[in-house]
């Protein structure tokens, strides 16, 4: 069964570093979303992309965050200068077209930031 | 901002029990999505419901929309240890392909 992949599965850095975070989402879906979830918080929406641009970001997705599809399957969540309140789960998730009312996002494992 | 509380924020209960939890918000959803997170991995969909009063059953797990599509419940019968996890509820607005907007989550253990 097709699957969100992320890499690494945990990340640790310096503060002020810059991290990337890795997905491939499921091949044929056309919508990738990331989101976030501060231990103990639910989980957060941060940005939406198709068509090789931001469909809407949140107020998290500052000037320090950033998004890109580089090829084919991959598609990242760069964070230039990470803050101590940068350290979450990040989970990347993707969709097909769906219906007009929903569409189903399937989330793929996450990668664990620690920022020290 | 448009919450959707849930509750009980905990639970714990013994095999064997049933129980019930909850997904409520002021405004109307068009569609509910229900999610089951288990520790270290991202959320599973579970169920989607979208009309009002709807039912949907999933082996021992059954969903239920409110009528007024403002709430919504999940009951687990017979709960078993493999039930244990963190459930949330999620909305979309109603356009293709928006955010999801996720509650505040019930953490579930059953105790074998």
């Amino acid at each position: 069964e097709p699957e969100v992949t992320q890499t690494p599965s945990h990340q640790v850095t310096q503060m002020g570093q810059e991290v990337i975070l890795r997905c491939v989402p499921i091949s044929n879906h056309l919508y990738f979303y990331w989101y976030r979830q501060i231990l103990g918080q639910k989980v957060e929406f941060l940005v939406s992309f198709y068509n090789n641009e931001i469909s809407e970001k949140s107020e998290i997705f500052d000037d320090q965050f950033s998004v890109e599809r580089p090829d084919g399957s991959n598609f990242t969540l760069k964070i230039r200068s990470t803050k101590l309140e940068d350290s979450a789960m990040y989970f990347c998730a993707s969709s097909d077209s769906g219906t007009l009312l929903y569409n189903e996002q399937f989330f793929g494992p996450g990668t664990r930031l620690t920022v020290l | 901002t448009q919450l959707l509380e849930q509750s009980p924020q905990f639970l714990s209960i013994q095999e064997g029990e049933n129980l019930t939890v909850y997904c409520n918000s002021s405004s109307v959803f068009s569609s509910l999505q229900w999610y089951r997170q288990e520790p270290g991995e991202g959320p599973v969909l579970l169920v989607t419901v979208v009309t009002g009063g709807e039912v949907k059953k999933l082996k021992r797990l059954t969903f239920q929309f409110g009528d007024a599509r403002k709430d919504s419940s999940l009951h687990i019968t017979a709960a078993q240890p493999g039930d244990t996890g963190l459930y949330l509820c999620a909305r979309q607005r109603p356009y293709p392909n928006e955010k999801l907007t996720f509650g505040t989550g019930t953490r579930l253990t059953i105790i074998p």
